[in-house]
């Protein structure tokens, strides 16, 4: 089965200040995608960024920008310029790919973000 | 295009009662997954359903179950409700084979 781990429950960063968010997983697939949720205080679950397994180059979204390791099975989230509206929850997410016996989605604990003004 | 929607987004109960939510996904959507989020256990996976069928489960009792309609819309229900069920239940719609869920608002249940 496969597990995230985020290891950082709660970080706080400065407004216009770089934060980076650390996530691992486990798994032995190797067809498979990953992703950066948000939860703000509105409970709304919000696409962050995504990255697909066979491709090496990282994906980048605007501020968000991730550092996909497969080998160390590590998938950091770098927020650039951070805002206050970034203030949320965080989720790291794993999907393999879809087979007959459904889609999979496996989410970390989460790391509560705090952006200060 | 409408997102995700759920219904209700408030509910009250109290131990023993069931209680059935409904989750309404993007058109054009087939796969609909459950999730409930408490504190303690953070995001935990219910069930899936893609063409009325449901390809996966979670790891919860009996007293959690669902369904979906041809038109792809989905309820779940939970029978003799407990007060450790009170929880954020969230629903999430995806293409299949999309790699990508879109979530609804989610419903607050409260168990008394």
């Amino acid at each position: 089965a496969q597990t995230v781990t985020q290891s950082q429950p709660e970080m706080s960063v400065q407004e216009a200040e770089t934060v980076t968010l650390s996530c691992t997983y486990d798994t032995s697939e190797s067809n498979y995608y990953l992703f950066w949720y948000k939860q703000p205080p509105s409970r709304q679950m919000i696409l962050v960024i995504r990255q697909e397994a066979y491709k090496q180059q990282n994906a980048t979204e605007n501020r968000f920008s991730v550092n996909f390791q497969k080998a160390a099975k590590s998938f950091s989230l770098k927020i650039s310029d951070s805002q206050l509206g970034d203030t949320a929850m965080y989720f790291c997410a794993f999907m393999k790919h879809a087979t007959n016996y459904g889609q999979n989605f496996v989410f970390g604990p989460g790391t509560r973000l705090s952006v200060l003004p | 295009k409408a997102g995700v929607t759920q219904t209700p987004r408030y509910l009250i109960k109290t131990r023993g009662q069931q209680v059935t939510l409904s989750c309404s996904p993007i058109s054009g959507h087939r796969s609909v997954s459950w999730y409930q989020q408490t504190p303690g256990q953070g995001l935990q996976f219910l069930f899936e359903y893609f063409s009325e069928t449901q390809r996966n489960k979670g790891n919860f009792p009996g007293r959690f179950s669902g369904r979906q309609f041809s038109n792809s819309r989905s309820e779940m229900n939970v029978s003799t409700l407990e007060l450790g069920d009170s929880a954020l239940y969230l629903c999430a719609s995806s293409f299949w084979g999309g790699n990508e869920q879109f979530f609804g608002p989610g419903t607050r249940l409260t168990v008394l």
